[in-house]
């Protein structure tokens, strides 16, 4: 079955501060790519970051980044200077290369920047 | 064109009713898909189109369930005999099909409550 766990239902920063969030997943297939989604309050679904698993390469789009884990399947991500507009529901999810249609998708974690 | 566009945001009906969602995906990408999302959850897939054609159906998709994509353009998706379990927020998203499966596009949703 292919699944992603996203361990941590709520979690909450100080502005300006460090947060990383966990994932991960599972699927027998060796090519497939992860993503992680946030989802503001009321609106709408926007790609934060993703990952190529062919990749060995951590991706990184400015103040996030992932730590990839290819063999413990495991893909977390990782907020710096976090700011209160990171407030958002967050999903991790990933997509087969070989089945190139639908994602899969985490629970999501609730994360709330304090000020 | 600045994205996938839902209509409408809210609706509330009465169990047993019908009702259709409309969705307007951004204009150059083929390919489409529904998503369901109830309160405290991950996304669902629901359905996908290539052009006008419907290429899989989840489970989750009873008979009650139709969707549509008459001109390979926007898409509708019908529910008939509404039931409680059916109050979630529709989510749309698009993309092209070339290029692997990166650039999904999201609407920002219809939520239904069924009362």
């Amino acid at each position: 079955a292919q699944t992603v766990t996203q361990s941590q239902p709520e979690m909450s920063v100080q502005e300006a501060e460090t947060v990383t969030l966990s994932c991960t997943y599972d699927t027998s297939e060796s090519n497939y790519y992860l993503f992680w989604y946030k989802q503001p309050p009321s609106r709408q679904m926007i790609l934060v970051i993703r990952q190529e698993a062919y990749k060995q390469q951590n991706a990184t789009e400015n103040r996030f980044s992932v730590n990839f884990q290819k063999a413990a399947k495991s893909f977390s991500l990782k907020i710096s200077d976090s700011q209160l507009g990171d407030t958002a529901m967050y999903f991790c999810a990933f997509i087969n290369a070989g089945n190139n249609r639908k994602l899969i998708w985490g629970l999501g974690t609730s994360l709330a920047v304090n000020p | 064109d600045t994205g996938v566009s839902q209509d409408p945001r809210h609706k509330i009906t009465k169990r047993g009713q019908n009702v259709t969602f409309r969705c307007d995906p951004i204009s150059e990408h083929n390919r489409l898909y529904w998503y369901r999302q109830t309160l405290g959850q991950g996304p669902e897939f629901l359905t996908y189109f290539q052009n006008e054609a419907q290429l899989e159906k989840s489970r989750l998709l009873s008979d009650r369930f139709s969707a549509e994509r008459p001109k390979g353009s926007f898409s509708t998706l019908e529910i008939q005999r509404t039931e409680q379990g059916d109050s979630a927020m529709y989510l749309c998203a698009s993309r092209k099909e070339a290029g692997g499966p990166y650039g999904y596009t999201f609407g920002s949703g219809t939520r239904l409550t069924v009362v």
